[in-house]
């Protein structure tokens, strides 16, 4: 069974565009993430929600729009997709974020190339 | 075949050596470490934690060792495999709300 899930894995779209993602947990998990990886490998944290409620929002330019319907899903919404946007986006859950239930664990990324 | 990732440092060892990769943390605060092994095209897969109370941590095949007066980790692999091979990440945790600092990644290449 899936722990994290992510759709698509792929997604090829042009400049312009507005496209979403989508993440699901299966492992009761209140607390999910969205990463991004460059072309380096560089992971980065965007956002973090707990039960729905937004908890991290790093320096991410307002064209990305996280949407956490409930505590299982989080969904990563962006408008007007520049070239710059083309990396690798990963979803990740832990059980909470305080101590001793902060294990994170990923989704198998969505490869997002913008052309 | 990837192209990403091809400035990552990179670790070659021979199949059944032991392999030592190391990271350098930058938050004096940070009270969580994390081990990441990501494959090709997978995303990143846990691999073993230490809290700041402790200087060592051993599970199956791997060990992580944590030096905070230098801000030190490593992960040791015992007898690698060329199932090892994936680029390794060090994580951080300074606290708050669950904030991972993740480190520039290893890539390890294991050969027969």
């Amino acid at each position: 069974d899936t722990a994290v899930s992510q759709t698509p894995k792929y997604l090829v779209t042009q400049m312009g565009n507005d496209k979403s993602i989508k993440c699901e947990q299966n492992l009761g998990h209140d607390t999910m993430y969205w990463y991004k990886q460059d072309s380096k490998k560089f992971l980065k944290i965007m956002f973090s929600y707990n039960n729905k409620e937004l908890i991290i929002n790093e320096t991410v330019p307002n064209r990305f729009s996280p949407k956490s319907p409930d505590k299982a899903h989080l969904n990563l919404h962006i408008n007007s997709l520049e070239l710059g946007d083309s990396a690798v986006y990963f979803c990740a859950s832990s059980p909470s974020f305080g101590r001793d239930e902060d294990t994170q664990y990923f989704g198998p990324g969505t490869r997002l190339t913008v052309l | 075949g990837e192209s990403v990732g091809l400035h990552l440092p990179t670790l070659s060892v021979q199949e059944g050596d032991n392999s030592i990769i190391n990271c350098a943390y930058s938050n004096s605060a940070s009270d969580y470490f994390i081990w990441y092994k990501q494959e090709s095209g997978k995303g990143p897969q846990f691999i073993i934690d230490i809290r700041s109370n402790m200087d060592k941590r051993q599970g199956q095949r791997v060990t992580v060792l944590l030096n905070k007066t230098v801000k030190h980790l490593s992960l040791q692999i015992a007898a690698t495999q060329p199932g090892d091979s994936a680029v390794y990440f060090c994580a951080e945790n300074p606290g708050g709300y669950n904030k991972l600092i993740f480190g520039a990644g290893t890539r390890l290449a294991v050969h027969p």
